[in-house]
């Protein structure tokens, strides 16, 4: 099956400057790569995601971007705020494996005001 | 969109109890989700249905574990009987999985504390 694997397991930034969180999987046949934020207490929530047909994707300070044949996709963030810190998990979606999404392990990200 | 909507927020349960987590999708979705989330596993799919239907189960641990969906607005997961190692917080997700690539949206999640 689909094998998804997210560094790092956490990350400290300053106030204004940027993050990177990257992650990799192992099925070429994953076509669908979501992004999510999880809050302490809630549930994750779609931050961004990218299709493979795309190599870029852009949403303010988010951005997210694809290489299918490194097979990795990282998330960018820019500007970074303390209402950034938070857990972010990447995903992989297939049709080939159970038609399922996977999901990496996380990384909890701290802004230092 | 009222989003994902599950309940209990938190459950505590004595060992040998039966446990009963609730689940109302977005109206509209499809598919339906549960997992389970520690911090020595990560996210774990348990379950998943689509159109009502259990899809692919082979993510409950054990036979105590039982999902059912009777109802495209209404899911449950039962536990029977609880025990220590059962203490996570249990998300409910759902899809409108037409042509598979669109996103979960999950609830806030069940914490459970099993003693």
């Amino acid at each position: 099956g689909e094998n998804v694997e997210q560094h790092p397991s956490t990350l400290s930034v300053q106030e204004g400057d940027s993050a990177v969180i990257k992650c990799t999987y192992s099925d070429s046949a994953s076509n669908y790569f979501p992004w999510y934020k999880q809050e302490l207490g809630k549930g994750p929530q779609l931050i961004i995601d990218i299709r493979s047909n795309v190599g870029e994707k852009k949403d303010q300070r988010i951005a997210v971007t694809l290489n299918k044949t490194a097979k990795h996709f990282s998330l960018h963030i820019t500007e970074t705020q303390p209402e950034d810190s938070a857990v972010y998990f990447c995903a992989a979606f297939s049709w080939n494996t159970g038609n399922q999404f996977y999901f990496g392990t996380g990384t909890s990200l701290t802004v230092i005001p | 969109d009222a989003g994902v909507i599950q309940s209990p927020r938190h459950e505590v349960t004595e060992m040998g109890q039966e446990v009963t987590l609730r689940c109302k999708p977005i109206s509209g979705h499809n598919s339906l989700f549960w997992y389970r989330q520690t911090m020595m596993r990560g996210l774990e799919l348990l379950i998943y249905f689509n159109n009502n239907v259990p899809i692919d189960d082979s993510g409950m641990p054990e036979d105590r574990f039982s999902a059912k969906m009777p109802n495209a607005s209404f899911s449950t997961l039962k536990i029977q009987p609880s025990e220590p190692r059962d203490s996570a917080v249990y998300f409910c997700a759902s899809s409108f999985s037409g042509q598979g690539d669109s996103p979960l949206h999950f609830g806030n999640g069940t914490r459970l504390t099993v003693t």
